[in-house]
């Protein structure tokens, strides 16, 4: 099976525009999430996707969205970028997103906001 | 790497040795734990994982202890490998498929 796969894998962005990335799980993998990985904070949950609805969030601002479509596909969008937006964003799928927990990992966007 | 400037423990082993990566997670209520290996430019890759009802659980040259009383998990790999050089997180599952990171150590593997 193909591994995660995230698109673009590089990014460079101006502070106070808008990025959507994008990311296609492992087939047949309905649950996506995503995560942002900086050298300060480490690797930080930003939100889970299943079946197309918003199941988890974790403590973002409210400039970090994302969604699902009916393929299992994801993206996620930041508005009003900051230069703190800077990082690895990680994409991540699990087969069931219910009693399985294992998470499978693409290489990630690189965002570098200038 | 992501990692670059991040101050990471670090773990130096000579190759052949054994190495023990220690992790302390922080929420007694979380029901499974997995170990994760990141090396330059990669995302994660998935190690090993295992469910609070267990104390320990086996893998090729992995081995990951759960010890519940003091919320500590650790990871051993046995006859380490230069190709074992990376940086390895755990991670717990306290919320559905919510993932909570630990800080991660850097293993480097000498010849």
């Amino acid at each position: 099976k193909a591994g995660v796969t995230q698109t673009p894998r590089y990014l460079i962005k101006t502070r106070g525009q808008q990025v959507t990335l994008s990311c296609s799980p492992i087939s047949g993998h309905r649950s996506v999430s995503w995560y942002q990985q900086t050298p300060g904070q480490g690797l930080q949950f930003l939100f889970e996707y299943f079946s197309e609805t918003q199941r988890n969030k974790g403590n973002f601002p409210g400039r970090f969205s994302g969604r699902q479509f009916s393929n299992s596909r994801s993206e996620m969008n930041v508005s009003t970028l900051e230069l703190g937006d800077s990082a690895l964003y990680l994409c991540a799928s699990s087969p069931l997103g219910g009693s399985s927990y294992e998470q499978y990992f693409g290489p990630g966007t690189r965002l570098t906001v200038t | 790497g992501e990692n670059v400037g991040l101050h990471l423990p670090t773990l130096s082993v000579q190759e052949g040795d054994n190495s023990i990566i220690n992790c302390a997670y922080s929420n007694s209520a979380s029901d499974y734990f997995i170990w994760y290996k990141q090396e330059s430019g990669k995302g994660p890759q998935f190690i090993i994982d295992i469910r609070s009802n267990m104390d320990k659980r086996q893998g090729q040259r992995v081995t990951v202890l759960l010890n519940k009383t003091v919320k500590h998990l650790s990871l051993q790999i046995a006859a380490t490998q230069p190709g074992d050089s990376a940086v390895y997180f755990c991670a717990e599952n306290n919320a559905g498929n919510m993932l909570t990171f630990g800080g991660g150590t850097r293993l480097m593997v000498k010849p």
